[in-house]
């Protein structure tokens, strides 16, 4: 069964540390991404990537760090630079960096307590 | 600043009546246009989609029509059916990247 997989569904993180979000993908898709929902706006790009081991900051990079060592693997670290964690993160693919339908995973809900 | 606007937060509608959500953009680079589907505590799902060189997609319940002078798009949902509240989300592709929309929270009333 094809699809997207983030874990954890919910996460808690204490102010100062850092924590991993997982996203694995096993639909051979080359494009990954990561966006951040907010109420009341949109999806915002964290960063992408478009093949192994490359990957390029989205609109809000800042505070968020990721690696792309496999191409199933997209995993996205919120570090204790990012001055506003709290947040629904997902996670999406797509074939290509064509990008004309981003497969979406069902999201890690981190909350900064 | 948001290139992408979808003004109106909520529509309520009843069941068997038409939705019409709109979406209005400012860049005029953006060459494929999208609609997500949302339920709370879940990813979007693709909807449908729309090249900037059509005006007009239909995919069974649902169409998009694109107004590109107006820099405009809507998505009809006919008939309109209690599975489809959800949050609704509009977005436009620059090379790579799509940008999204705030998003439309429809509600079908019985």
């Amino acid at each position: 069964d094809g699809g997207i997989t983030q874990s954890p569904k919910y996460l808690f993180r204490k102010e100062g540390q850092n924590v991993t979000l997982s996203c694995e993908q096993n639909l051979n898709h080359d494009a990954m991404y990561w966006y951040r929902q907010d109420p009341g706006q949109g999806l915002r790009l964290i960063y992408y990537s478009q093949i192994v081991n490359d990957f390029q900051k989205g609109d809000i990079a800042e505070g968020y760090s990721v690696s792309r060592e496999k191409k199933e693997s997209f995993p996205l670290t919120v570090t204790s630079a990012q001055k506003n964690p709290t947040a629904f993160y997902l996670c999406a693919s797509s074939v290509d960096r064509g990008n004309t339908e981003a497969f979406f995973g069902q999201g890690t809900r981190l909350t900064v307590v | 600043d948001q290139q992408v606007k979808q003004n109106s937060p909520s529509l309520s509608v009843q069941e068997g009546r038409i939705s019409i959500l709109n979406c209005d953009y400012t860049n005029s680079m953006f060459d494929y246009f999208l609609w997500y589907k949302k339920y709370p505590a879940e990813g979007p799902t693709f909807l449908i989609s729309i090249s900037s060189i059509k005006d007009k997609n239909e995919d069974g319940r649902f169409t998009v029509f694109l107004n590109k002078s107006a820099k405009h798009l809507s998505l009809h949902i006919v008939p309109s059916q209690p599975g489809d509240s959800a949050v609704y989300f509009c977005a436009a592709r620059n090379d790579y990247k799509l940008s999204f929309g705030a998003g439309t929270t429809v509600t079908v009333r019985a």
